[in-house]
């Protein structure tokens, strides 16, 4: 199984709402990604997780918190959210003797 | 040909011909290069690596060429075909104390005319 699942695929939420996107994979990678990808710009790394731990965090508001509970799961808790935080959020994980990262399809968020 | 503008570059290229796109980076500190594909409503997909020891590597239809002194990457895709037709990222990878930093760059969007 070389599949990175997020979901859900589109959220809509207020402002005032708190949410959370899932991420999922069970290729036995132990690094995990969250990326931010507004239309027609790169990805931009927000989270790393190496061994379930947080090893890398680009400076991202405290309104994005993110959480690995076990090696196969990645979650990015959403609170207080602004509507320039609408985008595509990537979720990415890779093995431990590659430099290949396995991308999920990304859940839609636009915030109101 | 290609434009860059206000909009994501854009190259148009005949079907059957070779691509060549284009990529400028920032950190000469840089490990690795990467090239990514990412299609409508898909996340980025590897395409191929590059160490930064390495001025050429090849894979299957693709060819990744690092110029470290001008700071600058390219990939060649030959005999373009339809499902090429996608935006593609070149991205950085520098190892620091808290792990492997990955930074994408701009993008160019490959149309492949029939």
């Amino acid at each position: 199984d070389t599949e990175v699942t997020q979901t859900p695929k589109h959220l809509v939420m207020g402002m005032t709402n708190k949410k959370s996107l899932k991420c999922e994979q069970h290729m036995g990678h132990r690094a995990m990604y969250w990326y931010k990808q507004k239309a027609k710009k790169p990805p931009e790394l927000m989270f790393v997780y190496s061994y379930e731990k947080l090893s890398i965090n680009e400076s991202v508001p405290s309104r994005f918190s993110p959480e690995c509970p076990n090696s196969s799961l990645l979650n990015l808790h959403l609170h207080a959210l602004q509507p320039e935080d609408s985008a595509l959020y990537l979720c990415a994980s890779r093995g431990p003797s590659s430099n290949e990262q396995f991308f999920g399809p990304g859940t839609r968020l636009t915030v109101l | 040909g290609e434009s860059v503008g206000l909009h994501l570059p854009t190259l148009s290229v005949q079907e059957g011909d070779n691509s060549i796109i284009n990529c400028a980076y920032s950190n000469s500190a840089s490990d690795y290069f990467i090239w990514y594909k990412q299609e409508s409503g898909k996340g980025p997909q590897f395409i191929i690596d590059i160490r930064s020891n390495m001025d050429k590597r090849q894979g299957q239809r693709v060819t990744v060429l690092l110029n470290k002194t001008v700071k600058h990457l390219s990939l060649q895709i030959a005999a373009t075909q339809p499902g090429d037709s996608a935006v593609y990222f070149c991205a950085e990878i520098l190892r620091t104390f808290y792990g492997q930093n990955f930074v994408f760059g701009p993008g160019t969007r490959l149309s492949v005319l029939p």
